[in-house]
């Protein structure tokens, strides 16, 4: 089974625009991060959010987390043709290591046209 | 900015070959992964390491697979015996915490073509 489930898979907006990702998991998590990842590139972090907390802003990024629900969502304001990409969420797993590992979903594609 | 390196940037090979691929992961990391990304499909966790040993790693990562850390810099990953379906972006990563506590740091990635 998925650990952390994104959805829309896909997302076409105009510049301008918010953008919203959700993302559902199935375990208890001590956190939930936020990875971007332009085509054919390497995976960047974006945000992480601890289960303590329920919103986090960084620049145009807010996250949510809903830990009763086991879901998060990931908004991106005043969207840029720049930030077309796709976008993971990202829980902790690896139970015999102690959770000591990331498990990432399938992701969000997100298209943004000038 | 330190970063992650990843070398070969795309390797081509025959099936039943060989494959190491190299990472250089950012030089105060205590923890290195192994992930895959099969074109079009989600990241996939191979395996974990800490302290010159495996922490953690996933059912793709079985006897075929091989990591190791041959001197205090480098980070590799060696598919013994290619098949087909091993033809996938492989990416290392490291973080200075466990990975579930902190971000982890990718490389750009090793196109990894088997013939």
């Amino acid at each position: 089974s998925q650990q952390g489930e994104e959805d829309p898979q896909a997302l076409s907006i105009q510049e301008g625009e918010n953008a919203t990702m959700n993302c559902s998991y199935k375990t208890s998590i001590n956190n939930l991060q936020w990875y971007r990842q332009n085509s054919g590139r390497g995976l960047v972090h974006l945000i992480l959010i601890r289960s303590n907390e329920r919103e986090k802003h960084s620049g145009r990024l807010r996250v949510t987390l809903d830990t009763s629900k086991k879901s998060s969502s990931l908004l991106i304001t005043a969207s840029r043709a720049a930030d077309t990409a796709s976008y993971f969420c990202a829980t902790p797993t690896g139970e015999n290591s102690g959770y000591s590992t990331l498990t990432f979903g399938k992701g969000t594609m997100l298209l943004v046209s000038p | 900015e330190p970063e992650v390196t990843q070398t070969p940037s795309h390797q081509v090979t025959q099936m039943g070959q060989e494959v190491i691929l190299r990472c250089v992961p950012i030089s105060n990391h205590l923890y290195f992964y192994w992930y895959r990304q099969i074109l079009g499909q989600k990241v996939e966790f191979l395996v974990s390491f800490y302290n010159n040993e495996i922490s953690e790693k996933s059912e793709i990562f079985d006897d075929q697979f091989s990591v190791e850390r041959p001197d205090g810099s480098n980070f590799t990953l060696k598919i013994r015996s290619t098949k087909l379906e091993d033809s996938a972006m492989y990416f290392c990563a490291s973080s200075f915490l466990q990975g579930a506590t902190g971000e982890l740091f990718f490389g750009e990635g090793s196109r990894l073509t088997v013939l």
